[in-house]
């Protein structure tokens, strides 16, 4: 049992670039989060999905796309990277109902842009 | 201001000692509470969940919630060094897809 799995774990782009973060859960959750860690800031929420076909703006939306064409992958995309955007981004999932509160993360992906 | 606020530390105590961690919160929608642990370079994992006000307590760890005073707090008795990681508070309620509000984190270190 993988848990959620995070690809690729590191990346240096340079400015203008563009990717895609990949996240994978085989728990069969409904929500699935992405957020971005920065020192002295914490963890911020992106965007959010709370079933497949489904995406919602969270804190600091602006320079990212997110998809969720399937119900256990959650994809990131950067269109046009920017240095403000080197971060670890970590990507989360929980069960709905009963189990508020209990997101199991990834280990975290990190983008550094030059 | 951030709805989450947490004093980033370093806190840095002996083991064996009393710790003690809090966050204030202002959004007063907030109705399910939680206390992350996140060990170096590794993603955040649940330590504790309370449901609205109370305490509650599993093992040397006890968690309390003040929904009167918009604060809630962390305590770990008899540390270990094993202990020694970022504490993230975090709360959430039902009107947005259950995504967590974290505080900033505080560093915790405990020294043999």
């Amino acid at each position: 049992n993988a848990g959620v799995t995070q690809t690729p774990k590191f990346r240096v782009l340079k400015t203008g670039q563009s990717m895609t973060l990949l996240c994978a859960q085989d728990m069969n959750h409904e929500y699935m989060y992405w957020y971005r860690q920065d020192p002295g800031m914490g963890l911020r929420l992106i965007h959010y999905s709370v079933g497949e076909g489904t995406t919602a703006k969270g804190e600091v939306p602006d320079g990212y796309n997110v998809s969720r064409l399937k119900k256990q992958n959650f994809l990131l995309g950067l269109e046009s990277a920017a240095p403000s955007q080197t971060s670890v981004y970590f990507c989360a999932s929980t069960l709905a109902g009963g189990s508020v509160g209990e997101l199991f993360f990834g280990e975290g992906s990190r983008l550094t842009v030059l | 201001q951030k709805e989450v606020e947490q004093d980033p530390g370093p806190l840095s105590v002996p083991e064996g000692a009393i710790v003690s961690l809090n966050c204030t919160y202002s959004n007063s929608a907030f109705q399910y509470f939680m206390w992350y642990r996140q060990y170096s370079r590794k993603g955040p994992e649940l330590l504790m969940y309370t449901y609205s006000s109370g305490n509650k307590e599993d093992g040397r760890f006890t968690a309390q919630v003040d929904k009167s005073s918009k604060y809630i707090s962390l305590f770990i008795r008899d540390s270990q060094p094993s202990d020694s990681a970022t504490y993230l508070c975090a709360m959430t309620h039902s009107n947005s897809g259950y995504a967590l509000n974290f505080g900033k984190g505080t560093s915790l270190l405990v020294t043999p």
